[in-house]
């Protein structure tokens, strides 16, 4: 089966970096999704990971390490439009999500 | 840019009637999805489909049907709502010749069932 185990929440303040960790155990996947999803709005595709390493996108970077079981996603230079909910999933034959990270960020 | 949309955003029904919630997309993505979201269990698959009139469940089937007649709109049906159904339900759609396969949401519909 798959676990997959995000922070409840995670507090930061604009202008700094923040590192929203995820954790799975699975008997195998394809590749690692995270999501950002705005209050009361649909989840938007941020990043995927098939590799292990760092993949950087502008502010946003995905870090995967398969043999650890471990994925992050780096936020730089925060601003407060930042304020949302990160969500970790894998893709196998289905795609499983995580309950997400709620971040707060504050002026 | 691929638009999902959902026939409505808020819902408010009856225990025992009823419930169909319509998906359509406008990409022509062979995928399409049915997952429902509850605060602290993240996203939770009931139903998906990879082709017309194909049907495979989720997670948790138990109290949902669904329906792909044509290949951009899939119906989540709720033959008799309850109140544990009360829930945001996000549909979306992936094409499977990406190699990510990404998956694209709709809106969601906030459905409460009293």
């Amino acid at each position: 089966g798959q676990n997959i185990d995000q922070p409840t929440e995670m507090t930061a303040t604009e202008g700094a970096i923040v590192q929203i960790n995820c954790t799975y155990q699975t008997s195998g996947f394809n590749g690692l999704f995270w999501y950002q999803q705005h209050a009361g709005e649909a989840p938007t595709f941020l990043s995927y990971n098939v590799l292990d390493g760092l993949e950087e996108k502008g502010r946003f970077s995905s870090f995967l390490s398969r043999s650890k079981g471990y994925s992050y996603l780096l936020l730089k230079e925060l601003q407060m439009k930042d304020s949302a909910s990160y969500l970790c999933a894998l893709r196998g034959f289905k795609t499983i999500f995580g309950a997400g990270t709620r971040l707060f960020v504050k002026a | 840019d691929v638009k999902v949309t959902q026939s409505s955003r808020y819902l408010v029904k009856r225990t025992g009637e009823k419930v169909f919630l319509e998906c359509v997309q406008d990409m022509d993505h062979e995928n399409m999805f049915w997952y429902r979201q509850d605060p602290g269990l993240g996203l939770r698959l009931i139903y998906f489909s990879y082709d017309v009139k194909m049907k495979e469940k989720g997670d948790i089937p138990e109290g949902y049907s669904v329906s792909r007649e044509k290949k951009e709109r899939f119906s989540l049906i709720l033959e008799s709502a309850s109140t544990n159904q009360t829930s945001m339900y996000l549909c979306a759609s992936s094409s499977t010749g990406v190699s990510t396969d990404t998956q694209y949401f709709g809106p969601g519909t906030r459905l409460t069932v009293l």
